[in-house]
């Protein structure tokens, strides 16, 4: 079964700082990988996506995340937070292999907390 | 409009009564799910379909049945709700074919 690990329930960082929040995947083949995010209030809205091609993957709103197999690790960044980024992160991980229906796996989630 | 949306938005309900959380989507998507969040242990799957004839079991599908009326409609129903069944639910849907999930608003549930 995949599992996807994320490290810090909860990240602070000040306004301009570079973001990272950390994902780290169990699989013994690359799966898909995926970021959502979740505003307060809000249902999950999809940041960016891995799925086997270009390592460095870009999302909205100035994320992007690196795909490293050797780490197996997908973690995301930003190299400057805004005060509109303060949120809750949720890495999450796909059967490779296509079984399943398509189901994802979630990872328990960070809070980002963005300070002036 | 919202591609899926859930009703109520928010219930309160108490112990044993039975209650349906509804979703529907626009998005013209075979697949369609019930997840279910807790602070601190993210999203967990309750079930999932993968079209009218086809209900599956998530990890967590005990006190919970659902009910897919229509390609655009899956509802979830807790038969007699208990207070550990606190939470908020998301439903989601998925283009068959592809793992990109797109989620409702969620339905914040308290059983008192």
């Amino acid at each position: 079964a995949q599992s996807v690990t994320q490290l810090g329930s909860h990240v602070s960082v000040s306004e301009g700082a570079l973001v990272l929040l950390r994902c780290n995947y169990s699989s013994s083949v690359p799966p898909y990988l995926f970021w959502y995010v979740q505003y307060p209030n809000q249902g999950l809205q999809l940041l960016l996506k891995y799925t086997s091609a270009a390592t460095l993957v870009k999302g909205i709103n100035g994320f992007e995340a690196e795909f490293k197999k050797s780490e197996t690790s997908f973690h995301l960044t930003k190299p400057s937070a805004h005060m509109s980024d303060a949120a809750e992160y949720f890495c999450a991980v796909s059967d490779p292999l296509g079984g399943g229906g398509n189901k994802l796996t979630f990872g328990t989630g960070t809070q980002l907390k963005v300070e002036l | 409009d919202a591609d899926v949306t859930q009703t109520p938005r928010n219930r309160i309900t108490k112990t044993g009564k039975r209650i349906m959380l509804e979703c529907s989507q626009t998005k013209g998507h075979d697949r369609m799910y019930w997840y279910r969040q807790d602070p601190g242990l993210g999203l967990r799957l309750i079930y999932y379909s993968f079209d009218v004839k086809d209900i599956n079991k998530g990890e967590i599908s005990d006190g919970y049945s659902v009910s897919r009326q229509a390609q655009a409609k899956f509802s979830l129903s807790l038969e007699s709700a208990i207070p550990n069944q606190t939470a908020l639910y998301f439903c989601a849907t998925s283009a068959s074919g592809s793992y990109e999930q797109y989620f409702g608003p969620g339905t914040r549930l308290t059983v008192t």
